[in-house]
């Protein structure tokens, strides 16, 4: 059991490119989300999954995309990358939205030039 | 929407001594979870504790228990028998079972001073 993956572990973009962020579930867990974490500040929720086909937004959505065509993978998409999107990414799952107890990813650092 | 405030910025503790965080969250909610998570300098987010809200005993986890007061809307950590390899940042987190959605405070961050 991998748990919930993370690629890639470390990413360099300039300001407009777009590049998604993979993660990945092997729990067969229901409920999945993206967050955030800024330096010296909590998570905060991007955007979340509760099944395949099935997303929602979290409270930071803005410039992220993300789609859900399999119960395993829940990819972030930046479609045009900005500096303010510099941060550590987080990917979460849990088996369902009312078994809350998440299980997080090792996390990915994202720097924008 | 729902906050969750965390006022101690930094904390710092003995080794062997007990040290309590404290985290307060607003809701309107009746059905939530809180948690407290644990982040090492790793990042790596590894779950602490968690607590039902419609249950009134405080959950327990080794070393680790809370002390959860709904009409308050408070919910602290308490480290007993501090080890050097607590030293972490703390987070609390609320979870709004209504919503699916997670909240999570600012942190804390501990050193356990040998």
């Amino acid at each position: 059991n991998a748990g919930v993956t993370q690629t890639p572990k470390f990413q360099v973009l300039k300001t407009g490119q777009s590049m998604t962020l993979q993660c990945a579930q092997d729990m067969n867990h229901e409920y999945m989300s993206w967050y955030r974490q800024d330096p010296g500040m909590g998570l905060r929720l991007i955007h979340y999954s509760v099944g395949a086909g099935i997303t929602d937004q979290g409270e930071v959505p803005n410039g992220y995309n993300v789609s859900r065509s399999t119960t395993e993978d829940f990819p972030l998409r930046l479609l045009s990358a900005a500096p303010s999107q510099t941060s550590v990414y987080f990917c979460a799952s849990s088996y369902s939205r009312i078994q809350e107890t998440q299980y997080f990813g090792p996390g990915t650092r994202l720097l924008v030039l | 929407a729902q906050t969750v405030t965390q006022s101690q910025p930094e904390m710092s503790v003995q080794e062997a001594e007990t040290v309590t965080l404290s985290c307060t969250y607003d809701t309107s909610e009746s059905n939530y979870y809180l948690f407290w998570y644990k982040q090492p300098p790793s990042r790596q987010m590894i779950l602490v504790i968690r607590q039902e809200a419609y249950k009134q005993q405080n959950a327990t986890e080794n070393r680790f228990s809370v002390n959860f007061q709904k009409a308050a809307k408070s919910f602290s950590l308490k480290i007993s028998d501090s080890q050097l390899g607590d030293t972490a940042m703390y987070f609390c987190a609320y979870f709004n079972t209504n919503a699916g959605k997670s909240t999570f405070g600012d942190g804390t961050t501990l050193t356990v001073k040998p």
